[in-house]
Order: C-alpha cells, then structure tokens, then sequence
C-alpha cells in the first residue's frame, strides 16, 4: 500500500528552526519527483519544494535561501529543514508525490498526499 | 508567477443538483490543470488532470472543461460527499506550481 506520514511539525518562535520528516512506503522516494505543499490557515493550497528523481531541488521564492528539501533513500524518507521562521510560515505541511504515467511521462500534479503535520511560528 | 483565480469562493448547492465552478489563469496553461477535492481534516485528493480527464477512483459525475485560461469542474448531481472545498492547480509553468484559492460547496 501506498502511504506517506509526516513528523515533526511544533509550535516555534519567529525566527527559529524546524525539521519535517515524511516517511514513504509502498514505493521508493528516490523514484519519484517530491514535493512539499503547505496551506496557511483559511487560505488555499501553497506549493513549498520540489526534489526531482535525479536529485535536484526547486524552491518557491517565499521559502529559498530559509528551507531545504531532501531526501534519505535507505529510509524512505522525504525532509524538509526550515530555518528562519516566520510567521506567515504558519500552516498545514503536506508531503506529495508527482503523478507519473508510461504515457505521458511525468505530470507535475499530485496524486499521493501525506496526511500533514502542522507548524505553528508564534511568540 | 502565473496567478490562478477561482470563483465563486462559496457555491450553495442543493443534494442532486448540478454544481460548476471556474478557475482562471493569469496567462494561457495550455490543459495543464489539475482539480483536488478537500474534506474538512483531510488532506487532498487528485480528482482530474490534464484539465479533464478524471483521475483513479473518480466517479464519473466529475467532469472537467477548458484549455488556455479558463477552466470548469462539474459535478453533475451533487452527493453528501461531496460537499468540500476544490481547487484548480497549474502545472504548465512547472517548477512554479500554483493553486486557486479555492471554491467551498455547501449545502443549500
């Protein structure tokens, strides 16, 4: 079975740090193009970063230079270390998988999705 | 940054009834248009791709329309499942992926 589970969201200060963890099973996450989606509270969906199959990564401009996407293949992990917290870093953090089809190759929308974990950035 | 628009922001729907709703595109996405369907404390699920075609285990009372900029989800005859917030995404100015604000169906 496919599943993807999040870790590590917590309540931080402005200005601090926070590592997530997704863990994967049902396929390999070194296979396929990863994401990071989060979404703020009452607010839509905001795509966060991408590490693509050969291991290069992608960031939105409201996140470079403060968070860092990788990956651990022997564990079947997706990271996402965040530095520099903000406020407006505030949300739901969803990890998600890019749909791949033999027909049409990679298609950059997602059909897995972790269940989330939430960060809090408060004083 | 290509700038989806969703609207109406909220759609009172009656059970059995038909629903449509529109994303827009700040610039042409060609089909490169996803629709997700998101239940209170879920995450959200892929319901069609390419801007119209209907993703594994979507009923067939989803339907998906449009190409360039503008873009519609039906749901034919509205089930109590169905009533949930959807969003549109962009995928044709990949790495730079967007997502609409989104659309919440209610029940009238």
């Amino acid at each position: 079975e496919v599943r993807m589970v999040e870790s590590g969201g917590d309540l931080v200060q402005p200005g601090g740090s926070l590592r997530l963890s997704c863990a994967v099973s049902g396929f390999s996450v070194g296979s396929y193009y990863m994401n990071w989606v989060r979404r703020a509270p009452g607010k839509g969906l905001e795509w966060v970063s991408v590490i693509y199959s050969g291991g290069g990564t992608y960031y939105a401009d409201s996140v470079k230079g403060r968070f860092t996407i990788s990956r651990d293949n022997s564990k079947n992990t997706l990271n996402l270390h965040m530095e520099s917290l903000r406020v407006e870093d505030t949300g739901i953090y969803y990890c998600t998988r890019d749909l791949y089809l033999d027909s049409s190759g990679w298609l950059h929308t997602f059909d897995v999705w972790g269940q989330g974990t939430e960060v809090t950035v408060s004083s | 940054e290509i700038v989806m628009t969703q609207s109406p922001a909220t759609l009172s729907v009656s059970p059995g009834e038909r629903a449509t709703f529109v994303c827009r595109a700040s610039q042409s996405v060609r089909s490169d248009v996803a629709w997700y369907q998101q239940k209170l404390g879920q995450s959200p699920r892929l319901l069609i791709f390419g801007a119209s075609t209907r993703a594994p285990g979507t009923p067939a009372r989803f339907s998906g329309s449009g190409s360039g900029r503008e873009f519609t989800l039906t749901i034919s005859s509205l089930q109590s499942e169905d009533f949930a917030l959807y969003f549109c995404q962009q995928y044709n100015n990949w790495p730079l992926l967007s997502f609409g604000g989104g659309t919440k169906v209610e029940i009238e």
